[in-house]
């Protein structure tokens, strides 16, 4: 089965707008960490942002905000106010606390494009 | 501060011969070391990690090979490539303690068997 699943490929969102990438996991380990990572035409990995298994609270950076819902193994990412540059390849990514290799297991990605 | 360096950016190869991509980490000891491959317009799949020295951890079979001759240094080798080892190769490591622990990348290489 999938670790990690995102069901959008491709997605279009108007510039200053907010939009949600969705991302589902499966795992039964109790003590994960979920992960977005941004990767723009260049090709580097950028981090935006990490909940915990254990947070209580969604994390959120600056735009970033993570909709984290335990019961329903779902870690959306919503950029609020979507700028030009947010047009990239997001990936959601899964460690899990059993495996002692601390590997990120990511999904197939969503391809943002922010029109003007 | 902790730098990670892979090299080289691009590489065009043929059919049938050897590669050898290295990936070192700057500033860190003992960090857990991994390889990713990204086809065009794909997720990255794990290839291989390593948790130590002479500690190789391959996820999927294939005509590639990975080393880690010192403790920062991961290598990824083939023989003999294929035109599907094509794909955008990342390297990256991570602190190896927790599950909140970040990754971090290298800037990547882009392989092209011809």
């Amino acid at each position: 089965a999938q670790k990690i699943t995102q069901t959008q490929p491709g997605m279009f969102v108007q510039e200053k707008e907010a939009v949600t990438l969705d991302c589902t996991y499966d795992t039964s380990d109790p003590s994960y960490g979920l992960f977005w990572y941004k990767q723009p035409s260049s090709g580097e990995m950028i981090f935006l942002i990490y909940q915990g298994s254990y947070d209580q609270q969604n994390a959120t950076e600056g735009r970033y905000s993570l909709n984290f819902q335990k019961a329903r193994k779902s870690a959306n990412l919503v950029i609020s106010a979507s700028q030009l540059g947010d047009s990239a390849m997001y990936f959601c990514a899964m460690r899990e606390g059993l495996d002692s290799s601390y590997k990120l297991i990511f999904g197939s990605g969503t391809r943002l494009l922010v029109r003007p | 501060s902790q730098t990670i360096h892979q090299w080289p950016a691009t590489l065009v190869q043929p059919v049938g011969s050897p590669l050898s991509l290295e990936c070192t980490v700057e500033g860190t000891s003992n960090p857990n070391l991994y390889w990713y491959r990204q086809a065009a317009g794909r997720g990255l799949q794990l290839l291989f990690y390593s948790i130590g020295i002479d500690q190789i951890s391959s996820e999927v079979p294939q005509n590639l090979s990975a080393s880690r001759p010192q403790d920062r240094q991961f290598i990824l080798s083939s023989k003999k490539l294929l035109l599907s080892d094509s794909g955008f190769y990342l390297c990256a490591w991570s602190p190896g303690q927790g599950v909140g622990d970040g990754y971090t990348f290298g800037s990547g290489t882009r392989l092209t068997v011809v």
